[in-house]
């Protein structure tokens, strides 16, 4: 059976950095991409980055370019999202999603979540 | 990046009702085109991929429509358990954005 558990939420003050773990298992994970998508309190699904299963192929949304990196670890079956200089809107219900196979963009397995919090 | 609308933002309807939900793109995707269903304090759960094929254990109620800029979802007959909050989203290229969503709500 597919698990996905994020870790790593919790409170940060702006301008501050966090790290975003998502312990993959019931899957070859090395052959999949991968995806951070959030959810503010409240509100809709933003994607916010994925990466290839070979980490060539790497992608985020314009609101976190530059702040966030997406990595992974294949032999250790984890993905990773590396959030710096946060910002208040960057608070949000952080979920990470595997695709199916075949269809890289189809997100049909999902974590449940980890709350980020960014607040003086 | 690829646009995305849903129409409308809310529904309200009654058990049995059939509903449409649309979504519309900013740029032509063909048929890359998902639909989420979340409940309140879940993950979302993939309804449709490809505008029209239904994932292994949806309910055939459910059926999904459209290429290029336009698309739909149906619901024919809903039960209690299909009030929810419904987003379409783009996988035609990066990034993968989603609509605003739809809220289907009990009459």
């Amino acid at each position: 059976d597919v698990h996905l558990v994020e870790s790593g939420g919790g409170l940060v003050q702006p301008g501050r950095s966090l790290r975003l773990s998502c312990a993959a298992s019931g899957f070859k994970f090395e052959n999949y991409a991968m995806h951070w998508v959030r959810q503010a309190p409240g509100k809709g699904l933003e994607w916010v980055s994925g990466i290839s299963w070979g980490s060539g192929n790497i992608a985020y949304a314009d609101s976190v370019k530059g702040r966030f990196t997406i990595f992974r670890d294949n032999a250790k079956n984890f993905l990773y999202l590396q959030m710096n200089s946060l910002r208040t809107d960057d608070t949000a219900f952080y979920y990470c999603a595997k695709p199916k196979t075949a269809a890289p963009g189809c997100l049909d397995r999902w974590g449940q979540g980890t709350l980020v919090t960014v607040s003086s | 990046d690829i646009q995305m609308t849903q129409s409308p933002s809310s529904l309200s309807a009654s058990v049995g009702d059939t509903v449409t939900i649309n979504c519309r793109t900013s740029q032509d995707i063909n048929t890359y085109l998902n639909w989420y269903q979340q409940k309140l304090g879940q993950p979302p759960d993939l309804l449709i991929t490809g505008a029209s094929s239904l994932q292994s254990g949806v309910p055939s109620r459910f059926s999904g429509s459209g290429s290029g800029t336009d698309f739909s979802l149906t619901i024919s007959g809903l039960r209690p358990e299909d009030f929810a909050t419904y987003y379409c989203q783009q996988s035609y290229s990066y990034p993968y954005t989603f609509g605003p969503g739809t809220k289907l709500e009990i009459k």
